[in-house]
C-alpha cells in the first residue's frame, strides 16, 4: 500500500510569487491534515479536511494560504504571494478516521525557500 | 491548548545501548493519545508508537517502548539496544479532544555512536 506522497519535494521560489503543493494520502483515508514546520519552530498544524471538506482550518496563518480537497482524494495548499516567513516544511498527514487513538501517518514533506 | 516539551534537543548513546527520550506534556482534555515519530535525514516522519490516556500499560512496539507516567505528565520513549539506524530527529506528540489536531515538541536529535 503506498503511503502519503507529497509534490514537489523541494520547492525555491521568488518573494511574491505563487507556490502550489500537492499531497496524496493514503487511498481510503478521508481525512486529510496539513502542517507546517518553519525555521526552528515546531512543527504546527494547519488545518484538517474530512473528505472534501474543511473541518478545521484554525492554524491558517493567513489569507495567503488557500486549501483545497476537491473530490475528497489529493490536497493541494497554495501560498499567494508567498512571503520570505513562509519558507519550511510542510507535511501532509492523513488518518482513515478521527479519534484521540487515531494514527496520523504523514509524507516526506514539501521543503519551500523562499528568497 | 495542549504543550509538549522536549528539554533534550540531542542526545548521544552507544549502539546496543538503551536510550530514554523525555516528553513531558500538557493538557486539560479528559482524553488524549501521546505519540512518537521519527524523522530520519531523509525527511519522513515515520510512526513508532502510541499511548492512549486511559491505557493502564505502558506501550511496547518491538525496540521501542513509551514510559507513560500520568501524573507527572510525562510519556518518555524508551529505544532498547540502540542501532545505527536509530540515528534521527525523535519527535513527541500529542492529540487534541477532537482527535484530528496533533500538538508536536521541539524534537531530539538522537545520535547513535558505532
Amino acid at each position: 500500500e503506498a503511503g502519503v506522497t507529497q509534490f514537489p519535494s523541494h520547492s525555491v521560489i521568488e518573494k511574491g510569487q505563487t507556490v502550489t503543493l500537492r499531497c496524496d494520502p493514503i487511498s481510503g483515508h478521508d481525512n486529510l491534515y496539513w502542517y507546517r514546520r518553519v525555521m526552528g519552530k515546531e512543527i504546527k498544524f494547519l488545518l484538517h479536511f474530512v473528505k472534501e471538506s474543511k473541518q478545521d482550518e484554525s492554524g491558517m496563518p493567513n489569507n495567503r494560504f488557500l486549501a483545497e480537497r476537491t473530490g475528497g482524494t489529493y490536497s493541494t495548499l497554495k501560498v499567494q504571494p508567498a512571503e520570505l516567513e513562509d519558507s519550511g516544511v510542510y507535511f501532509c498527514a492523513s488518518s482513515p478516521g478521527t479519534s484521540v487513538l487515531q494514527t496520523q501517518y504523514f509524507g516526506p514533506g514539501t521543503r519551500l525557500l523562499v528568497l | 491548548a495542549q504543550k509538549i516539551t522536549q528539554t533534550q534537543p540531542g542526545m548521544f548513546v552507544q549502539e546496543k545501548e538503551a536510550v530514554t527520550l523525555d516528553c513531558t506534556y500538557d493538557t486539560s482534555d479528559p482524553s488524549y493519545g501521546l505519540f512518537w515519530y521519527k524523522q530520519p535525514s531523509s525527511g519522513e516522519m515515520i510512526f513508532l508508537i502510541y499511548q492512549g490516556s486511559y491505557d493502564q500499560q505502558n506501550a511496547t512496539e518491538g525496540r521501542y517502548s513509551l514510559n507513560f507516567q500520568k501524573a507527572r505528565k510525562s510519556a518518555n520513549l524508551v529505544i532498547s539496544a540502540s542501532q545505527l539506524g536509530d540515528s534521527a530527529m525523535y519527535f513527541c506528540a500529542t492529540t487534541n479532544n477532537a482527535g484530528n489536531m496533533l500538538t508536536f515538541g521541539g524534537g531530539t536529535r538522537l545520535m547513535v555512536k558505532p
